[in-house]
């Protein structure tokens, strides 16, 4: 079963615009860590936010910020402002429990293109 | 400054051959990862390592060994017996103290002719 879901292969964007990047994840343990990377067309992967199960406000930085709603088990990229810079794949990844692997599952992924 | 560093950049191999992967840390890093990417897919786990001399298989080893004799060091080789190794292939470390996020290198994108 898919442990993380992105469920928007792509998307489009008007620069200068807000856009949501939908991410639903499955686990059963209490604690656990959500992240969003990008990749642009390079490859490298650049980390951008992180959640933890047990953080009581959603988590922001910069232009980025989490909507996350565990009841859902939802941990949406909400990217305010977008720019053309920001055109790129968008991963969310969760790490699983509390045990000492740092171990992430990766979801399929989103390409998000940003318009002039 | 501190990073992950993978080389080659770009790696072409014949069949039948073994190919071996660098990837140097200096972030003093206590794990080490290694990933696979198909083209328009996510990631998946290939072999991780939290400790010198000491490695786990991911969800896709066959084909693939490790080894981790130094902190900083976690070279991946690709050997015969993996049957479609074309593919781009990410290291990455992290503390194990935090399990916050890891830190990627800038990837080897291996091409078997």
């Amino acid at each position: 079963a898919q442990k993380i879901t992105q469920t928007q292969p792509g998307m489009f964007v008007q620069e200068k615009e807000a856009v949501t990047l939908d991410c639903t994840y499955d686990t059963s343990d209490p604690s656990y860590g959500l992240f969003w990377y990008k990749q642009p067309s390079s490859g490298e992967m650049i980390f951008l936010i992180y959640q933890g199960s047990y953080d009581q406000q959603n988590a922001t930085e910069g232009r980025y910020s989490l909507n996350f709603q565990k009841a859902r088990k939802s941990a949406n990229l909400v990217i305010s402002a977008s720019q053309l810079g920001d055109s790129a794949m968008y991963f969310c990844a969760m790490r699983e429990g509390t045990g000492n692997t740092g171990k992430l599952i990766f979801g399929q992924g989103t390409t998000l293109q940003v318009k002039p | 400054d501190g990073g992950i560093t993978q080389s080659p950049k770009y790696l072409f191999r014949k069949e039948g051959q073994n190919v071996t992967l660098s990837c140097e840390q200096n972030l003093n890093h206590d794990a080490m990862y290694w990933y696979r990417q198909d083209p328009g897919q996510g990631l998946r786990l290939i072999y991780y390592s939290q400790i010198v001399n000491d490695f786990q298989k991911g969800d896709i080893a066959e084909g693939y060994s490790v080894s981790r004799e130094k902190k900083e060091s976690f070279p991946l080789t690709v050997t015969s017996a993996q049957k479609n190794p074309t593919a781009f292939y990410l290291c990455a470390s992290s503390k194990l103290d935090t399990l916050n996020e890891q830190f990627f290198g800038p990837g080897t994108r291996l091409t078997v002719l």
